[in-house]
């Protein structure tokens, strides 16, 4: 069975730093892009980016991009999203995903 | 960025009925390797999305036969026949064709 896990997310304050994980079983993770979602209190969903197989290629939503970093260690079937420089609109659950499937995400806040 | 407009925003139908939703794209969703990737998610309240269309009209594993998906270019469907308990909740396209990728703003199924 396909599983993934998000953590990582807390209350943060504008400006500072947060590492959100993913980690994922039930499937051959280092075969499979991978994606993060993540959702707004005003319950909208927005695409942030995606990583390649190996983890040399990446894309992002310019509203994000230069500020996150999206990461995998593949030894460790793991997924990263650094963020940095957040802001009150980075306020959202992060969900990873692989194709169809979706963790239960995790919950940043940005507020001071 | 692509633009994809949901119509309508909500719909109220008795189990049973038929239901569709509109999603219009701003650019051609055809990618140059001939498929369009365009996506169609259920969110029930409390849970993350789930899969149920992709590329247009291939309903994911265990999705059932009353969901339909159609269209091509900038012009997509989604069909619910016979709409049951188990469909209420919001309903989103997405696309995968163009960078950044983008989600529709929703259709909320509910009951009359």
């Amino acid at each position: 069975e396909v599983q993934l896990v998000e953590s990582g997310g807390s209350l943060v304050q504008p400006g500072g730093s947060l590492k959100l994980s993913c980690v994922a079983s039930g499937f051959t993770f280092s075969n499979y892009w991978m994606d993060w979602v993540r959702q707004t209190p005003g319950k909208s969903l927005e695409w942030i980016g995606e990583i390649n197989t190996d983890g040399s290629k990446t894309n992002y939503a310019p509203s994000i991009k230069d500020r996150f970093t999206i990461s995998r260690d593949n030894a460790k079937s793991t997924l990263y999203l650094q963020m940095s420089n957040v802001k009150s609109d980075d306020t959202a659950i992060y969900y990873c995903l692989q194709f169809a499937y979706w963790g239960q995400g995790t919950l940043v806040t940005v507020s001071s | 960025d692509v633009v994809l407009t949901q119509t309508p925003v909500s719909l109220s139908v008795t189990l049973g009925d038929q239901a569709s939703i509109s999603c219009r794209s701003s650019q051609s969703l055809e990618y140059s390797d001939g498929y369009t990737y365009l996506e169609w998610y259920l969110q029930k309240p409390g849970q993350s999305p789930q899969l149920l269309i992709y590329e247009v009209s291939n309903r994911f594993s265990g999705v059932p036969d009353r969901f339909i998906g159609s269209g091509s270019g900038t012009d997509f469907t989604l069909k619910i026949s016979r709409v049951e308990p188990e469909d209420l909740g919001v309903y989103y396209c997405f696309q995968a064709t163009h960078d950044p990728n983008t989600f529709g703003a929703g259709t909320k199924l509910e009951l009359k």
